[in-house]
């Protein structure tokens, strides 16, 4: 269970398009979703902080306009980077946490997105 | 801001040896939960083994097991019987409790890059 779908794996896209990357929580409903984003043979790095149904919440640093995320469902959450440029390649992944669980549960990861703009 | 810190960039053991992965954290908060994840080259993220702050008691899943150390804000990785599948970023990770007044997003460490000789 609780299993995070992300799509697509991996993507090219010339630079100046833009790209939707879907993160998608199959089993379970998930009220708040994360990305994040990793460079090579770095960590990961939150970018923000999804919510359903309202804005999202982004890290010091991150450009809102440029990394667009909605959160329209309880299962769905999309992060469109606008406007792509070469400095954007990186891999993009997304986690979920059930809904209504307080505790330590974990957050469940999607597999991640390679996103390479030329 | 709570930080978590990995000292070593990377570590290599003998299969059916045992390792031990280092993980120090800041926090002012009394009541958290700290995480180890495993990312193989697939860079799927995949939950280790977790730890409540309140619990004294140090967890331990299989081969895996953890020495918390509170007072000393510790959080080591202990892997026995390495085995070759074992081979994989390593990372360390941080979490407010709810309730706390911190945020539940996930703080990361920057990876323990491990390898695993036949």
């Amino acid at each position: 269970g609780a299993v995070v779908s992300q799509h697509p794996s991996w993507v090219i896209c010339k630079s100046g398009t833009s790209v939707k990357i879907e993160c998608r929580s199959l089993d379970f409903q998930a009220t708040t979703m994360f990305w994040y984003r990793q460079f090579p043979k770095q960590s990961l790095m939150l970018m923000a902080t999804s919510n359903e149904g309202s804005k999202a919440t982004y890290e010091q640093g991150v450009e809102k306009d440029k990394f667009l995320i909605n959160h329209a469902s309880l299962t769905l959450s999309t992060l469109t980077v606008t406007s792509a440029h070469p400095e954007d390649s990186s891999f993009y992944i997304c986690s979920a946490r059930v809904a209504g669980r307080r505790d330590n549960s974990p957050l469940h990861f999607g597999n991640g997105t390679r996103l390479t703009v030329t | 801001a709570q930080t978590v810190t990995q000292s070593q960039p990377e570590m290599s053991v003998q299969e059916a040896e045992t390792v031990t992965l280092s993980c120090t954290y800041d926090t002012s908060e009394s009541d958290y939960y700290l995480f180890w994840y495993k990312q193989p080259p697939s860079r799927q993220m995949i939950l280790v083994i977790r730890q409540e702050a309140y619990k004294q008691q140090n967890a331990t899943e299989n081969r895996f097991s953890v020495n918390f150390q509170k007072a000393a804000k510790s959080f080591s990785l202990k892997i026995s019987d390495s085995q070759l599948g074992d081979a994989a970023m390593y990372f360390c990770a941080y979490r407010s409790a709810p309730g706390g007044g911190g945020s539940e997003k996930l703080v990361f460490g920057k990876g323990t890059k491990l390898t695993v000789n036949p």
